[in-house]
């Protein structure tokens, strides 16, 4: 398996352009998770998935945040509008319940 | 909801020097679990902890787990310029995993 992918790997927009980051969780695993992760926060939880269900999105800082995941195979993190403090890198991970988190290789996104 | 504190948030050490990262929560998790992170990179990770007391090892690293379960520390042993890096802990709340701030290990040679 080629583990977590994520795209696009840099994504610089401008205020108020919609933003939709994508994984692809390792084949097999039931989890997925969205983080964001800024100096001053540190990696913060956004979204939980179960079974391409989402189980708790209360890290999700506002409504300009969403995620779907339609499928097992495939989930999206969209932001609309940007904004420049929504610049970071975001990561996806996968795992099997209970078992070690995969991470993929994270979406630095800036805002200007 | 569940919290990790992780401390210091950074630690400079000299080639050779011990170092310990310390991960507290402020609920009784089930596992906890360390990850590493490289700069520039994504986190990796390195154990997971789930029985009460459990120490654990990987070469020069160990691995503990309160007897409460409710906190946990990594000890390295003679660092290395390999051992750069972000060290975080992860407790468990139900499915979900909750990151500690991280602790920034820089090695000096």
């Amino acid at each position: 398996d080629a583990g977590v992918i994520q795209s696009p790997r840099h994504e610089v927009t401008e205020m108020g352009q919609e933003v939709t980051l994508r994984c692809k969780p390792i084949s097999g695993h039931n989890s997925l998770f969205w983080y964001r992760q800024t100096m001053m926060r540190g990696l913060e939880l956004l979204i939980y998935f179960n079974n391409n269900v989402p189980i708790d999105d209360s890290g999700m800082p506002e409504d300009r945040f969403s995620a779907k995941m339609p499928n097992a195979s495939f989930s999206t993190l969209k932001i609309q509008p940007s904004e420049p403090r929504d610049s970071a890198v975001y990561f996806c991970a996968s795992r099997q319940t209970n078992t070690e988190a995969f991470f993929g290789q994270g979406t630095r996104l800036t805002v200007v | 909801g569940q919290q990790v504190m992780q401390i210091p948030q950074y630690q400079h050490v000299q080639e050779g020097e011990d170092f310990t990262t310390y991960c507290n929560s402020s609920t009784t998790l089930s596992n906890i679990q360390w990850y590493k992170q490289r700069p520039g990179g994504h986190p990796v990770f390195l154990i997971q902890l789930v029985k009460s007391g459990e120490v654990k090892k990987q070469k020069r690293l160990t691995f503990q787990f309160g007897e409460a379960k409710k906190n946990s520390s990594l000890h390295i042993t003679a660092t290395q310029t390999t051992d750069v890096g972000t060290y975080f802990c992860a407790g468990q709340e139900g499915g979900k995993l909750i990151f500690g701030q991280g602790t920034e290990l820089s090695v000096k040679p």
